[in-house]
């Protein structure tokens, strides 16, 4: 079936532009995460949707970034005034509620802010 | 917070070698524990996981148990192949929303 899908698949913009990220989770699934990598580390938590409500937002590093998901499948991950330093892959997981269940990622957004 | 540190990579190896990759954790409460892989040009997928104190996890010839008295997660494959070349992730979740990632250790295996 299909994966999560994640578009674009590359992003270029100015610095001081607003840009979103848009992700298709997998159909069924309740749970859905964006997360952050860098070169070099691991994927960084930024977010979690229960349904349509976030249930944890606390890794969103400013009120510059913000995500929703209005009718529980869809995600678009919004940033505001870019900034040079918020370039990196943009990954989007879904999963089955349980915890243990193990995450579906996406193939990632590369965000470049020049 | 919770945190995971693996094997600094990278790591380069003969075909047919043993393969180790460190990875212990800290979390407050019971974490379920994940190694994740990454094959060139392709996205984050699920390797293997365990659930509770000595549950080994295996796939693909891989395995790697959980230690709670250590609190590691290694990962161990006894015959490496030139496709096993990937960055390897070891994740700890100790709920069901903030799945916490290692830095990833790159392996690189040669024929």
């Amino acid at each position: 079936g299909a994966g999560v899908s994640q578009t674009p698949s590359n992003k270029v913009t100015e610095k001081g532009k607003y840009v979103e990220l848009r992700c298709d989770p997998i159909s069924g699934h309740t749970a859905l995460y964006w997360y952050r990598q860098s070169l070099g580390q691991g994927p960084e938590f930024l977010i979690y949707f229960q349904g349509t409500g976030a249930a944890d937002d606390s890794g969103l590093p400013n009120d510059r970034f913000f995500a929703v998901r209005p009718e529980g499948s869809v995600s678009t991950l919004k940033i505001q005034r870019t900034e040079r330093g918020d370039s990196a892959v943009y990954l989007c997981a879904s999963s089955e509620q349980n915890y243990n269940s193990p995450l579906h990622f996406g193939n990632g957004t590369r965000l470049t802010v020049t | 917070g919770d945190s995971v540190t693996q094997m600094e990579g990278p790591v380069t190896l003969s075909e047919e070698a043993f393969l180790t990759i460190n990875c212990t954790y800290t979390a407050t409460g019971y974490p379920s524990l994940f190694w994740y892989v990454q094959y060139p040009g392709e996205g984050l997928q699920l390797l293997l996981k365990a659930t509770k104190a000595d549950d080994k996890g295996s796939n693909k010839g891989f395995e790697a148990t959980y230690r709670k008295e250590t609190t590691s997660f290694h990962l161990e494959k006894g015959s490496v192949q030139v496709s096993d070349s990937a960055v390897y992730f070891c994740v700890a979740n100790t709920n069901a929303g903030k799945s916490t990632f290692g830095d990833g250790t790159t392996l690189t295996v040669k024929p």
